[in-house]
């Protein structure tokens, strides 16, 4: 079955930078978009934006234009999600998702379990 | 960016209830729009994309409605596992946005 794994909880301190993994499997990774959304505690949720895993084209949500990178590994199905210069309200639970259909239609479905990043001093 | 309005912000019904949930978009998005139901501690599920097209596997007491601005998710003849907070989202246009959420306790 179509499944997304993300990486295990961070916790970093005020200027680091995290890097989440996706690991996807049950399909054809270079066929579908991936997508970042996070939820901050108690919040709703957010889209920092996609990437296309067969070019590595990405487009950033505006609020994290020059912080987020978006990469992927097409070799182990991998993709994954870098955050830099984290701030206290960067904490929250980050998720990857699969795009639901193969041209792209901006829907997610699966979505990966989460990863809650911590940022602390 | 667009702006995605839901209404009520929570909303209490009982089971067997009929549940609807408002959704509004600041500017037109034709019929891309998908709702999604979060559990706590669980990533959000798909129910209804395409503003009316129920994904696979979810129950056929869920139905979506609506087109442009304005749309509705219904819920009718709430059953125990449908306590959880509902987001609609807008598919049409970078950066995607999300409703800020409906609790239905």
């Amino acid at each position: 079955q179509v499944q997304l794994v993300q990486s295990e909880a961070e916790v970093k301190k005020p200027g680091a930078s995290v890097k989440v993994s996706c690991t996807a499997s049950g399909y054809i990774f270079t066929n579908y978009y991936i997508h970042w959304v996070r939820q901050a505690p108690g919040q709703g949720l957010e889209w920092m934006g996609w990437i296309n895993p067969n070019t590595g084209n990405t487009i950033y949500a505006p609020s994290f234009q020059g912080r987020v990178t978006l990469t992927r590994d097409t070799s182990v199905n991998v993709a994954y999600m870098d955050l830099s210069s984290l701030r206290s309200d960067d904490t929250a639970v980050y998720f990857c998702a699969r795009d639901l259909r193969a041209a792209r239609h901006n829907y997610f479905d699966p979505w990966g379990q989460g990863t809650q990043v911590t940022v602390s001093s | 960016d667009i702006q995605m309005t839901q209404s009520p912000s929570s909303v209490s019904a009982s089971v067997g209830d009929r549940v609807s949930i408002t959704c509004r978009a600041s500017q037109g998005i034709g019929s891309w729009l998908a709702w999604y139901q979060e559990k706590p501690g669980k990533a959000p599920k798909l129910l209804i994309y395409a503003a009316s097209t129920l994904q696979r596997g979810v129950p056929s007491r869920f139905s979506g409605s609506g087109s442009g601005t304005d749309f509705t998710l219904t819920i009718n003849g709430l059953q125990p596992a449908d306590f959880a907070t509902y987001y609609c989202q807008q598919a049409n246009s970078s950066p995607l946005t999300f409703g800020g959420g409906t609790k239905v306790e």
